[in-house]
């Protein structure tokens, strides 16, 4: 089945307290992003990667650290989490070359809680 | 300046009623990609239907329809036949361009859905 597994699905951590949540997805896909989800206002890309070792910043990328290390992962990174970074994460892949309709797959989503 | 506008919140509806969920967007690239994602309380992103900038007609899945009025940059989502499990938050997105950013979609705000028996 073609699908982007994240896990956790659920992590609560203290302030400063480095953690990683991993993303990993089956359809070999060339673009993978993470997004940040908050109330009012939808979901907002904090990084991408459109390859192995190719990545960038998206709009929200403060806090946050990403590695491509091979296609298939992609996890984020938050070296010393603060409360403001407390959002549901979105991992997210879509294949390259072309144009696509609906080509993209969504992880099932990690509920952060920073205290 | 919002690239997505979603004006409605909050929703209801009585089922087996239509709704319309509205959706501006903004840009002056030429090529662009409509979505639309539904969000259950479970918090997946389920996607429903797209509409390509370039598309003469309007995009349908089965209960869902694109309102594509590209003058007017709006793309609202009909939804027919309300049933009790569209009861969700449902989310409006573009991609502008071929490959921009990762692919990066551009979210709107939202608007919950809220079917009533």
């Amino acid at each position: 089945e073609a699908q982007v597994t994240q896990n956790p699905r659920y992590l609560i951590t203290v302030t400063g307290k480095k953690l990683t949540v991993t993303c990993s997805q089956n359809m070999n896909h060339e673009y993978m992003s993470w997004y940040r989800q908050d109330p009012g206002l939808g979901l907002r890309q904090i990084y991408y990667s459109m390859n192995v070792e190719v990545t960038d910043k998206g709009d929200v990328p403060e806090g946050y650290k990403v590695s491509r290390k091979e296609k298939r992962n992609f996890p984020l990174i938050l070296e010393s989490p603060s409360p403001n970074q407390t959002s549901l994460y979105f991992c997210a892949s879509s294949p390259g070359g072309v144009a696509h309709t609906g080509g993209y797959t969504f992880g099932s989503g990690t509920r952060l809680t920073v205290v | 300046a919002q690239k997505i506008t979603q004006t409605q919140p909050g929703m209801f509806v009585q089922e087996k009623e239509a709704v319309t969920l509205d959706c501006t967007y903004d840009t002056s690239d030429p090529s662009y990609g409509l979505f639309w994602y539904k969000q259950p309380s479970s918090g997946e992103m389920i996607f429903l239907i797209y509409q390509g900038s370039y598309d003469q007609q309007n995009a349908t899945e089965g209960r869902y329809s694109l309102n594509f009025q590209k003058a007017r940059k709006s793309a609202n989502l009909v939804i027919s036949a309300s049933q009790l499990g569209d009861s969700a938050m449902y989310f409006c997105a573009m991609r502008e361009g071929f490959e921009e950013y990762g692919n990066k979609l551009v979210f709107g705000a939202g608007t919950i859905l809220r079917v009533k028996s």
